[in-house]
């Protein structure tokens, strides 16, 4: 089942700021987050792999909360070039690991 | 992170007809995926590439409609088998080394069915 997304769209002004949630129904290896821009593949942002690990580098960060199955990105001081669409990817052990992307997060930076 | 080859990027087929993609990698992976992404949604896995033995498809898809190899680590491939309009879509293969690492992406495949 695909993990579920929030919010589904967000447009924001150059310099502030958003989370984009990532939920899921079922238990979790890891949580990945990936970037897509229009007409190419997806860009990997982060992975996370232990319940309550946070990490983060340069103005983007995230958290994966392994009890509630729930990670959350965060985008601070959002530039131009963050705009784009926002999966999470979703590790999960069934009777092999497989990895399940969410619904998408569009974002949209305005000058 | 490794490198993966992905062709053809695009073509346009005739109905009926079958169309094999191929992804080659830079560097030995444990897992490859096939992804399918229409415009404007999201990656839905078509199946797990397993080296050596056959594939694990998702619900929704069967061996007989994407029949895929995978010879050995580094090289895969995805036939879309008697085509019609429904299928046409981005496919996209993917590579990880292990599962606490990134995955990593070809270029994608823009398939257009007429």
């Amino acid at each position: 089942q695909q993990p579920v997304q929030s919010p589904q769209a967000v447009i924001l002004r150059e310099g502030e700021d958003a989370v984009i949630n990532c939920s899921s129904s079922k238990a979790l290896y890891s949580v990945h987050w990936y970037r897509q821009k229009h007409g190419e593949a997806p860009v990997f942002l982060m992975i996370l792999l232990k319940g309550g690990e946070q990490k983060g580098h340069d103005k983007i960060s995230a958290s994966f909360n392994e009890k509630k199955q729930q990670s959350s990105l965060y985008l601070t001081a959002s530039q131009l070039s963050y705009s784009g669409t926002y999966f999470c990817g979703t590790g999960r052990m069934d009777s092999s690991y497989k990895l399940i992307f969410g619904s998408g997060t569009r974002l949209l930076v305005r000058p | 992170s490794a490198v993966i080859s992905q062709k053809p990027s695009r073509d346009i087929c005739q109905r009926g007809t079958s169309l094999t993609i191929q992804c080659q990698v830079d560097s030995q992976v444990t897992m490859m995926f096939w992804y399918r992404q229409q415009p404007g949604q999201s990656l839905t896995l078509i199946a797990t590439a397993n080296q050596g033995s056959e594939a694990t498809y998702e619900s929704g898809f069967v061996i007989d409609k994407f029949p895929i190899s995978r010879p050995n680590l580094t090289f895969s491939t995805l036939t879309v088998s008697n085509m019609s309009p429904e299928d046409s879509s981005i496919y996209l293969c993917s590579g990880l080394r292990d599962r606490e690492t990134e995955a990593f992406f070809g270029q994608g495949t823009r398939l257009t069915v007429v």
